[in-house]
């Protein structure tokens, strides 16, 4: 079956250090998402793809970037990581080109930031 | 700019209870979609219903239901008969038809049910 894992579940580190949260997806989607969850906040954009080498920014990009070398992948980067980013990270896809599509969701990402 | 806007933070009802969600959204486009996803205790998102802005019809599926109106700009989503693994975080969310697939989404309400 076609799903969407993200890797690592959980992990801590050091304010400064380089993060690296890995998304990848076996639907054959084009569209790509990440998105931070935070209290109070629901779910905010960080950024997304709409297909290999397209990246753009979203509400919440400052500290973190993405790549998208094939259609299957879009690991996240925090360059230097603060206890700001601590949060739960989903990774989302969808087929594409239409407003209407379901996105779907990986189980989370647990960065804790010391 | 698009916003949504889920008020209740945090409801609290008894097993058996109706309980409704409110969801007030705000786009000048005149087509969008909204969404309802349900966040169990275990973390995953799980998609519950998308309606479009061409359909004002309300949808019935068991227990759940849910009320689209564009006059107020809301879709309130309504439990009937609430039960304990109905407790979750339940998000709003819409997307506009050029946006592709980006989802905006409200803050959540938590749903507790106590038996």
């Amino acid at each position: 079956d076609a799903e969407i894992t993200q890797s690592p579940r959980h992990k801590i580190t050091e304010t400064g250090r380089q993060v690296t949260l890995a998304c990848h997806q076996t639907w054959n989607h084009n569209n790509m998402f990440w998105y931070r969850q935070d209290l109070g906040h629901g779910l905010r954009l960080i950024h997304y793809s709409y297909g290999v080498q397209d990246t753009n920014k979203g509400e919440v990009s400052d500290g973190y970037s993405v790549s998208r070398s094939n259609t299957e992948d879009l690991p996240l980067t925090l360059e230097s990581a603060a206890s700001s980013q601590t949060s739960v990270y989903f990774c989302a896809s969808s087929p594409g080109s239409s407003g209407a599509n379901v996105l779907t969701f990986g189980a989370g990402s647990r960065l804790t930031v010391l | 700019a698009q916003k949504v806007t889920q008020a209740q933070t945090e409801i609290s009802v008894v097993e058996k209870e109706d309980v409704t969600l409110d969801c007030v959204y705000e786009t000048r486009d005149t087509t969008y979609y909204l969404f309802w996803y349900k966040q169990p205790p275990s973390g995953e998102l799980v998609f519950l219903i998308r309606r479009n802005s061409f359909d004002e019809q309300n949808e019935i599926s068991g227990r759940y239901s849910w009320n689209f109106q564009k006059s107020t700009s809301s879709f309130n989503f309504t439990i009937t008969a609430s039960q304990v693994v109905d407790s979750a975080v339940y998000f709003c969310a819409l997307s506009v038809s050029y946006n592709t697939d980006k989802l905006i989404f409200g803050t959540g309400t938590r749903l507790q049910v106590f038996p």
